[in-house]
């Protein structure tokens, strides 16, 4: 199983909107609504803030939201704030019944 | 609350076995399979697999079939994931997560440091 594909990096400035994709294959990401996408600030753990491609969890700002199309699942973060500066990782169910991640994203507020 | 607690950091040889616990509460333990990711220093997240805790079915990485057995003890509470045959690019942090709701990995493990080195 080869990882899901996300850019590297992306930058944007506070109050704007930024969109980070997250490619895969039709065995996972297009083959299944159980993408999720999870925040990371360095040495912490990861936190889950989007499931079900769209779904936030509880206590998750409404700034974030996702989306699919095909192969390629999107997180989009509006309203850009200092705070949102962290690597996001998207992750998917796989037709194996397995997960896999993608490489993960560092996402600037310049 | 949903709880989740690790054993200690471990520094292992090549070639040795290490094992991770991570005790859960606040939760019913057999009604959440429990998965394993690990993530190498400046690295990403690696998905290791999961354990059905009521069933003990499994389900490993490819990357990982043969070096990896995770077991749990219900009357404890407690998974387990072995890893073996340790390398030196096993160095990393292993967490705990049970899966929640639409397959999403919501509470965290504080993560258990394995060092391998010689």
């Amino acid at each position: 199983q080869s990882a899901l594909t996300q850019p590297a990096s992306v930058s944007g400035s506070p109050g704007q909107s930024i969109t980070m994709a997250c490619t895969g294959t039709s065995s996972d990401v297009g083959g299944y609504n159980y993408v999720s996408w999870y925040q990371q600030h360095p040495g912490k753990a990861p936190k889950l803030i989007i499931y079900e491609v769209s779904n936030r969890p509880s206590g998750v700002s409404n700034r974030f939201s996702g989306s699919k199309s095909g192969n390629t699942a999107s997180l989009t973060i509006s309203g850009l704030q200092t705070k949102d500066e962290a690597d996001y990782y998207c992750s998917s169910y796989t037709s194996s019944s397995t997960r896999v991640f993608g490489g993960g994203t560092k996402l600037t507020v310049l | 609350q949903v709880q989740l607690v690790q054993s200690g950091p471990e520094v292992k040889k090549p070639g040795a076995s290490v094992k991770v616990s991570c005790r859960a509460s606040g939760y019913t333990f057999t009604g959440y399979s429990m998965h394993w990711v690990r993530q190498a220093p400046g690295q990403g997240l690696e998905w290791m697999g999961w354990i059905n805790p009521n069933t003990g079915g499994t389900n490993y990485a490819q990357n990982f079939q043969g070096r990896v057995t995770m077991t749990r003890d219900t009357s404890i509470s407690t998974a387990y994931m072995e890893l073996t045959r340790l390398r030196f690019d096993d160095t990393a942090v292993y967490y705990c997560v049970p899966e929640s709701t639409g397959y999403g990995l919501d509470v965290w493990g504080q993560g258990t440091t394995v060092t391998v080195s010689s």
